[in-house]
């Protein structure tokens, strides 16, 4: 089976930083998709990670190292408009009858604090 | 990014009852999936929407129930048929490029509810 893992929840005040991880236990491995969901609303695209390292888009950071099966996303200088629930994804490689379908972990519901 | 729209937003269905939710992207696009989303829950995908041929299902949802169209590029349709208050929860459509390595987007989501 699939297995991906993020903590339920994370509490942070505003202005600090917070660090969600994602390990993962996958038949295969095509990518790494960190998503934002606020409540009642779509996912929202963060990032994308296919190999290893540390990819920064202004106060958002995605991690991925392939050989341990980790990711995780850095959420710098938090505002109260970041809570929301993060949703870590992996791509899984194409097959004959599957085109790379996105395997999603619970989320991490990050609730930011004045 | 690809601007997806999806009609309804938001509906409230009688049990027994089907719903044809539509989805429409503003470019081609290779791929396009549907994903449901539970109360509570993450997401999870339905079925994968091919042009031209039958949808491929995942483990656990099938085509009688979950009927598919796609016509061309950028348009899918999903039925949820003989609905019952299970299936109350938000469905989206979700599109992505080609090569294996282009990003994915979702749409904005139909919220169904059954009474």
């Amino acid at each position: 089976g699939q297995n991906i893992d993020q903590p339920t929840e994370m509490t942070a005040t505003e202005g600090a930083i917070v660090q969600i991880n994602c390990t993962y236990q996958t038949s295969g491995f095509n990518g790494l998709f960190w998503y934002q969901q606020h409540a009642g609303e779509a996912p929202t695209f963060l990032s994308y990670n296919v190999l290893d390292g540390l990819e920064e888009k202004g106060r958002f950071s995605s991690f991925l190292s392939r050989s341990k099966g980790y990711s995780y996303l850095l959420l710098k200088e938090l505002q109260m408009k970041d809570s929301a629930s993060y949703l870590c994804a992996v791509r899984l490689p194409m097959t004959t009858d599957s085109w790379g379908k996105l395997q999603f972990g619970a989320g991490t519901q990050v609730v930011v604090t004045p | 990014s690809a601007v997806i729209s999806q009609k309804p937003s938001r509906d409230i269905c009688q049990r027994g009852t089907s719903l044809t939710i539509q989805c429409q992207v503003d470019s081609q696009v290779t791929m396009m999936f549907w994903y449901r989303q539970q109360p509570g829950q993450s997401l999870t995908l339905i079925a994968t929407a091919n042009q031209g041929s039958e949808a491929t299902y995942e483990s656990g949802f099938v085509i009688d129930k979950f009927p598919i169209s796609r016509p061309n590029l950028t348009f899918s349709t999903l039925t949820v048929s003989n609905m019952s208050p299970e299936d109350s929860s938000i469905y989206l459509c979700s599109v992505a490029g080609s090569g294996g390595y282009e990003t994915q987007y979702f749409g904005p989501g139909t919220r169904l509810l059954v009474l």
